[in-house]
This record gives structure tokens, sequence and C-alpha cells, in this order.
């Protein structure tokens, strides 16, 4: 069965410091991974995409995350956090044309 | 930008009410999704829509619920008889068919609020 997870529900870091966020997902065939954030009130906002090619991807906001196949990961990356990326994040994959599996959700504290 | 839009932003309604929450998704998009979402906890399926059919529905899509494309551009979600549970986010989100579908990402609204009382 396809699914993903996020086993941290909170993760808390300092200002200025690297911060990871992590996803590992379970699928058969190749996955298309995506992170989303969401911040209070408002939608989930797209950050960035996995679908072949690097496993290094880069997106919005300087955030960017690792694919590793043999380790069914793709977990998000920051190399210098800022307060206001305090928010929740979601990891999600998506298979064939249907819908968007969400992991549970992370919550990001970035502390001054 | 473009972006998915939905209607209204809150929405309070009694118990055993109907109510329709709409949404107009991308222009050129092809697949549409609703989400909820409870207390800002996990995103939950409801339904995507494609081929102006349901391409799948999870289990709390049940009976109750219905999706439509009345027009070509909205895309509504309709509740049928309410019930406190109901209560939640919910979410419509669009995603195009660049590359075969697959790789494209899906644009979400910001969300429409019901509480049901």
């Amino acid at each position: 069965a396809q699914s993903v997870a996020q086993p941290e529900d909170q993760v808390n870091v300092a200002e200025g410091n690297p911060l990871t966020v992590k996803c590992t997902y379970s699928v058969s065939g190749n996955p298309y991974l995506f992170w989303y954030v969401q911040y209070p009130n408002r939608g989930l906002q797209f950050l960035l995409k996995y679908i072949t090619g690097d496993n290094l991807v880069k997106g919005s906001y300087g955030f960017e995350a690792e694919f590793n196949k043999s380790q069914t990961s793709f977990h998000l990356k920051k190399p210098s956090a800022l307060v206001s990326d305090s928010a929740l994040y979601f990891c999600a994959v998506r298979f064939y044309f249907n819908k968007f599996y969400f992991g549970s959700g992370t919550k990001l504290n970035v502390k001054p | 930008e473009p972006e998915v839009t939905q209607t209204p932003s809150h929405q309070v309604t009694q118990m055993g009410q109907e109510v329709i929450l709409r949404c107009v998704p991308i222009s050129n998009h092809l697949y549409f999704y609703w989400y909820r979402q409870i207390l800002g906890q996990k995103v939950e399926f409801l339904v995507s829509f494609y081929n102006n059919e349901i391409s799948e529905k999870s289990e709390i899509f049940d009976d109750q619920f219905s999706v439509e494309r009345p027009d070509g551009s909205n895309f509504t979600l309709k509740i049928r008889s309410t019930k406190l549970e109901d209560s939640a986010m919910y979410f419509c989100a669009s995603s195009g068919a660049g590359g075969g579908g697959l790789n494209t990402e899906a644009f979400f609204g910001q969300g429409t609020r019901l509480t049901v009382v």
C-alpha cells in the first residue's frame, strides 16, 4: 500500500541553524514527491517536488529536499532557518492521475 | 499568478442543513480535489475528479457528499445533511496535465471553514 510518513510531530530549531524535516514513503513504482507549507489559517502552498533527475531539488524560500531511493526518504532541508519559516509542513506523494497522499504534518518552530 | 479561489471563507450552518462549498480551479487544470483538515491537523482526502467524473473517493465521502462541475469553471462540494463532525476546513485543489499528468503539483485554495452547530 502506498503511504507517506512524517515521524516527527514537531521540530524545534534556533534561528540561523540548519533545519531538517523528515519524510519517508512507501510506494510501488517511481514516486512523485512534494513538500507543502501551511501558515496559520491558510491553504497549503507548494514548496518543491521531485520527479526525476538530481536527488537534490531546490524550491521556494531557500528550501531544498533530498531524495534517497535506498532509504525511501525525501527530507526537507534549509541551511539557515528563519523565524518566519515557522509553520506546518506536509510531505506528499502522488500516484498515477489520482490523489496526493499527505503525511500527518510536522510543526516547525524556529526560535529567535 | 493563477490561483484556486474558494467561497465562502467561513460558513456556519445548523446540523442537518445542506451546504455547498464552491471552488474555482485554475482554468487549464484537469484534475480537481477536495480535502479537509480538522483543527490544523492531518489533511484528509475526500474525492478526486477528472473528465467530469469522480476518479477516486475516500471512506469519508459517503452518500451525504457529492461533487459537481456544473459549468466548466466551478467545482462544488455539497454536503446534504451536515453533522457536527463535518466541522472542518475544506480545501479545494487542482492540478494540470503537463508531462503526462503525474509530475504536476496541486494548487490549493485558501479553504472554507465549515462550522456545524
